[in-house]
């Protein structure tokens, strides 16, 4: 299993550019989440999917769309990039049975100038 | 709203010593609590899940412990090895099916040759 794969690692933009950032799993895990890492903040979490066709707001969510269309993806995006933006992402995947332990994947570092 | 809590945020300690490195958190009706190990630049590693019924887990030198009734978690290190230098995250997962995980801000670790 590779488990928790994201694309890119690494990315410059420019303020206003839109992107998308990539998550998938092959662990059939039915949860998985973004967060965003910043010094001195610790992990928030930006948005969060229950399963296919179901997505819900973290606590950082504006500036940011998630759609979940099938189980192994869960594409995050920015829609118009700010500064603000600049952080370390990183996707998270888990099962809701057995030991529900949470996957990270090795996040991508995004900086908006 | 649970939070996490990890003192000291830093922590330097010579090889070959054992050390306990503590977590607080102010809602014990958890479901788990996951100690994760980040490399600088990289992403989170899972060391060590304990459930709401467990007392502890261990994994080679490392061994977690949870007292939910106090709020606490430990997870100490046997004999460590400069190799062990990262941060140290706990997050802890309140009870509820699609519950999130709440992030502690970590503790640094660097182990002196």
């Amino acid at each position: 299993n590779a488990g928790v794969t994201q694309t890119p690692k690494f990315q410059v933009l420019k303020t206003g550019q839109s992107m998308t950032l990539q998550c998938a799993q092959d662990m059939n895990h039915e949860y998985m989440s973004w967060y965003r890492q910043d010094p001195g903040m610790g992990l928030r979490l930006i948005h969060y999917s229950v399963g296919a066709g179901i997505t819900d707001q973290g606590e950082v969510p504006n500036g940011y769309n998630v759609s979940r269309s099938t189980t192994e993806d869960f594409p995050l995006r920015l829609l118009s990039a700010a500064p603000s933006q600049t952080s370390v992402y990183f996707c998270a995947s888990r099962g809701t049975s057995g030991t529900n332990e949470q996957y990270f994947g090795p996040g991508t570092r995004l900086t908006v100038t | 709203k649970q939070e996490v809590t990890q003192i000291p945020a830093a922590l330097s300690v010579p090889e070959g010593e054992n050390l306990v490195l503590n977590c607080s958190f102010t809602d014990s009706a958890i479901y788990n609590l996951q100690w994760f190990r980040q490399d600088p630049g990289k992403g989170l590693t899972s060391l060590l899940l304990i459930q709401s019924s467990q007392r502890e887990q261990t994994s080679g030198r490392l061994n977690a412990s949870l007292d939910k009734s106090s709020g606490r978690s430990t997870l100490y290190i046997a004999a460590s090895q400069p190799g062990d230098s990262a941060t140290y995250l706990c997050a802890v997962r309140v009870t509820g099916a699609n519950s999130k995980l709440t992030f502690g801000k970590g503790i640094t670790l660097s182990v002196r040759p």
